[in-house]
């Protein structure tokens, strides 16, 4: 199984601001998705990020908001922009291969 | 639309005393059926897939098994470290690797 770690593990943000979230896996990938779990919600997938193309945003979800990056096989980054309240949630990343998904520890979002 | 829905939304068990948690879904085509436990401030940890209706899979005192309409995962004499919301998620055909999870089950064992 792969090992994923996630900075930051927790922020605390003012409305307006744009975060950054980093994920890093001590393998090779060629699949990482970005989920978002909101309080009493299900886990959501936001987008799915491929080395050396573009991400594929699910609906809902546009590119402006959840910008992503994917610079290598084994790294990858979700910025929340313009952050308002209802962006407060625990953000994942998560990597393949499709029969087995294994997440990162999350990264707990605080939006005031 | 995929529909993945979990019940009990929340369960009490005394250590010892065995149960199910069930997992219902409504996809196009089932490619896999994902189980995870997720410990407070933790991301979800893998525990199985199912693939077709009829298999089973154990781990520990868990047994996950799946038909054609829902998935249910027993706990066999639970203790309290099994203490955790329960995720399930579908992965359905089409080529996206993409999963949907139901609400989670939130599994509390009493010692």
């Amino acid at each position: 199984s792969a090992v994923i770690s996630q900075k930051p593990s927790r922020d605390i943000c003012q409305r307006g601001t744009s975060l950054t979230i980093q994920c890093q896996v001590d393998s090779q990938v060629t699949m990482m998705f970005w989920y978002r779990q909101q309080p009493g919600q299900s886990l959501t997938l936001i987008a799915t990020a491929n080395q050396g193309s573009e991400a594929t945003y699910e609906s809902g979800f546009v590119i402006d908001k959840f910008p992503i990056s994917r610079p290598n096989l084994t790294f990858s980054t979700l910025t929340v922009s313009n952050m308002s309240p209802e962006d407060s949630s625990i953000y994942l990343c998560s990597v393949g291969p499709g029969h087995e998904q294994y997440f990162g520890p999350g990264t707990r979002l605080t939006v005031t | 639309e995929d529909q993945v829905t979990q019940s009990p939304e929340a369960l009490r068990l005394q250590e010892g005393e065995s149960s199910s948690l069930n997992c219902s879904y409504t996809v196009s085509g089932l490619r896999g059926l994902f189980w995870y436990r997720q410990d407070p401030g933790k991301g979800p940890e893998f525990l199985f897939t199912l693939y077709s209706a009829g298999e089973e899979k154990e781990k520990e005192r868990l047994k996950a098994t799946l038909t054609k309409k829902e998935s249910f995962l027993h706990i066999t004499a639970p203790k309290p470290e099994d203490s955790a919301t329960y995720l399930c998620a579908v992965q359905t055909q089409g080529g996206s690797e993409k999963l949907v999870f139901g609400k989670g089950t939130k599994l509390t064992v009493n010692p």
